[in-house]
């Protein structure tokens, strides 16, 4: 079974400037995550997706932050303006929609923000 | 709101000796566990999971959790560690709803000298 794939890698901006970030989930998985990793500290849920609806986003920085899941399937996070705090590992995880299957997660993005 | 609590943020160990990290939630209904590991420049795997049943979970590389309903706690265990081990754990929660999302503590880091 493929994995959870996301693009890019790495990431380097300039403060202001945007950034998209894409996330194709595991085939079949209804439900996908974006998760914020700063440094020293756990993944922060910033929205959830069930299908192509958004379950949660009460985490999700509206004023800078947008994301969208088109046909339900793959997902762009999007960060315009960039900020320096935005630094951090950008993860996103599927699951089949119900929690007891438990979650998987792609291997994220580094984004400095300089 | 629900939390997720890591009290070892740095555990030094030599191999061989015996590993314990602290882990308790807060959310006083159905939860789901779990333990994750993260090797430097790799994305987040599953090491084990509780639902329900035996609260004694054994995971992969010989990672055990005890489930203490009582004590809201969720403990990792390992009789004796090796190098490989190194790397940041991180235990999560959810509330075992059929939209699940995960809450994370702040993660350990855990140093194993050869």
């Amino acid at each position: 079974e493929a994995g959870v794939a996301q693009s890019p890698r790495y990431k380097i901006i300039e403060k202001r400037q945007s950034v998209a970030f894409w996330c194709n989930p595991i085939s079949g998985h209804a439900t996908l995550y974006w998760y914020q990793q700063i440094l020293g500290q756990g993944p922060k849920l910033l929205i959830q997706f069930q299908n192509n609806g958004v379950v949660d986003d009460s985490q999700l920085p509206k004023d800078r932050f947008s994301a969208e899941r088109l046909k339900g399937v793959d997902s762009t996070l999007k960060i315009q303006p960039a900020k320096l705090e935005d630094s951090a590992v950008y993860l996103c995880a599927s699951s089949p929609g119900q929690g007891v299957y438990g979650y998987t997660f792609g291997s994220g993005t580094r984004l400095t923000v300089v | 709101a629900q939390s997720v609590s890591q009290h070892n943020h740095h555990v030094i160990l030599s191999e061989a000796a015996s590993l314990e990290l602290g882990c308790n939630y807060s959310y006083g209904g159905t939860v789901n566990l779990f333990w994750y590991v993260q090797y430097p420049g790799q994305h987040l795997q599953l090491l084990l999971k509780y639902f329900s049943g035996d609260p004694l979970v054994k995971g992969i590389k010989g990672f055990e959790a005890e489930f203490i309903k009582s004590k809201f706690s969720f403990n990792l265990r390992k009789p004796s560690v090796q190098w490989s081990d190194t790397a940041e754990y991180f235990c999560a929660a959810d509330r075992g709803s059929t939209l699940g999302r995960l809450y994370f503590g702040r993660g350990t880091q855990l140093t194993v000298w050869p």
